[in-house]
């Protein structure tokens, strides 16, 4: 089975904190992606990685960083929490058209 | 954009009841899936459908893609609680394409 694992699934955090969302992967994807998802808003796309060391802007990527070191993690970074960026963050991995999608991180920013 | 429609956006019925949900664009799309969604969870890969017209079944659930791979439909047969969620259908207007998400149908079914 696919196995997409992030490092949190609850996350309290203060205004103009460093935030950081860790995404693991197991199936060897080239690809991995993050997602924020809000009431009425559905997903929407934040970054996605398709190597090592690359990566690509999605729809939202204010306010929002990425790295990608290692084929198999792909982390989100905040540089200075804000409250509207409190939601549920959905790290997935696969090809750009299937995605296999981790348990979330509800981010709630105070 | 390549925006995918879904309806309806809540649907309540009572277990035992058959159900169907759409996704509708004015667009083609070369593949199209469907996930599931439970409540604090990510979205769950149901099935990927690639070819007009095509019709998959997983147990009880029966997708299929339009004719002219604009449109998808999912049924579910003799619903079950433990079919409660949200339900997201996403396409790739072509292979190698980023997945565009549907709003999302939120079904509730009460024992």
């Amino acid at each position: 089975d696919v196995k997409v694992t992030q490092s949190s699934r609850y996350l309290v955090k203060r205004t103009g904190e460093k935030v950081f969302l860790e995404c693991v992967q197991d199936m060897d994807h080239e690809n991995m992606f993050w997602y924020r998802q809000d009431p009425g808003l559905g997903l929407r796309l934040i970054y996605f990685s398709y190597d090592v060391k690359m990566k690509e802007k999605g729809d939202i990527p204010e306010g929002y960083s990425v790295s990608r070191e290692k084929k198999e993690r792909f982390s989100l970074i905040l540089e200075s929490a804000s409250t509207n960026q409190t939601s549920m963050y959905l790290c997935a991995s696969g090809s750009t058209d299937t995605q296999y999608f981790g348990p979330g991180t509800r981010l709630t920013v105070l | 954009t390549q925006l995918l429609e879904q309806s309806p956006q809540f649907l309540s019925i009572q277990e035992g009841e058959n159900l169907t949900v759409y996704c509708n664009s004015s667009s083609v799309f070369s593949s199209l899936q469907w996930y599931r969604q439970e409540p604090g969870e990510g979205p769950v890969l149901l099935v990927t459908v690639v070819t007009g017209g095509e019709v998959k079944k997983l147990k009880r659930l029966t997708f299929q893609f339009g004719d002219a791979r604009k449109d998808s439909s999912l049924h579910i047969t003799a619903a079950q609680p433990g079919d409660t969620g949200l339900y997201l259908c996403a396409g790739a207007p072509w292979a190698g394409n980023m997945l565009t998400f549907g709003g999302g149908t939120r079904l509730m079914v009460k024992p």
